[in-house]
């Protein structure tokens, strides 16, 4: 069966960056985009950007631009999402989540989430 | 890229029909068919329950149903259920080739 299971929690200082993985499993991970999606305590969800596997293309949403690099290791069906220069405002769950086959756009398969909190 | 403006809440009675609006821009909503809605409960990821506008993914109850006009979409749920209570995100493509959700709708079931 199709799984996305991603790295643990992380708590990270100010100005500090952090790597999220997601394994995936039950598919070929170069078959399906790959997007992040997080979420802040309280608050609704935010597309962060997605990669194409096959290629190494991204497309990263404007808030994030510079600040943010996806990645994958297709030899262990593995995607990353690093965020650096944190503050706290980037406390939040983060999440991978698959891409539909069709066009990428739709997210059919969601990770358990990752905590990432940023704190002094 | 601004989010689309959804209510933040709205409510209703077993059995009647409610419906969610999604307002976005010309370079978004307006632009494409490629509008969807997820549902997410607390604590848990969310679930695709509509895209391209209108279409359900198998095992979706015919219940919930899209449509769009101009540059708002809108999410109805017919025949509400105790279970349909959550929160509702609608979620576009855009002319930048990225994606963007909705601020979210907080369903409540009276």
């Amino acid at each position: 069966q199709v799984q996305v299971v991603q790295s643990g929690a992380e708590v990270k200082k100010p100005g500090a960056s952090v790597k999220v993985s997601c394994k995936a499993s039950g598919y070929t991970l170069t078959d399906y985009y790959m997007h992040w999606v997080r979420q802040a305590p309280g608050q609704g969800l935010e597309w962060m950007g997605r990669i194409n596997p096959n290629s190494g293309g991204t497309n990263y949403a404007q808030k994030f631009q510079g600040r943010v690099t996806m990645t994958r290791d297709t030899s262990i069906s593995t995607a990353y999402m690093e965020l650096s220069g944190l503050t706290s405002d980037d406390t939040a769950v983060y999440y991978c989540a698959r891409g539909d086959y069709s066009s990428g756009l739709y997210i059919d398969y969601w990770g358990q989430g990752t905590l990432v909190t940023v704190s002094s | 890229q601004s989010a689309l403006t959804q209510p933040a809440s709205v409510s209703g009675s077993p059995g009647q029909s409610i419906t969610i609006s999604c307002t976005g821009t010309s370079s978004d909503i307006g632009g494409y068919k490629y509008v969807s809605w997820y549902q997410q409960h607390p604590g848990r990821a969310p679930k695709l329950m509509l895209y391209d506008v209108s279409n359900r993914p198998s095992g979706v109850t015919n219940r919930f149903s899209g449509s769009k006009s101009g540059n708002t979409a809108s999410l109805t749920i017919s025949g509400l259920q105790a279970e349909d209570e959550g929160d509702y995100y609608c979620n576009s493509y855009t002319s930048s080739s990225t994606l963007v959700f909705g601020g979210g709708t907080r369903l409540t079931v009276l």
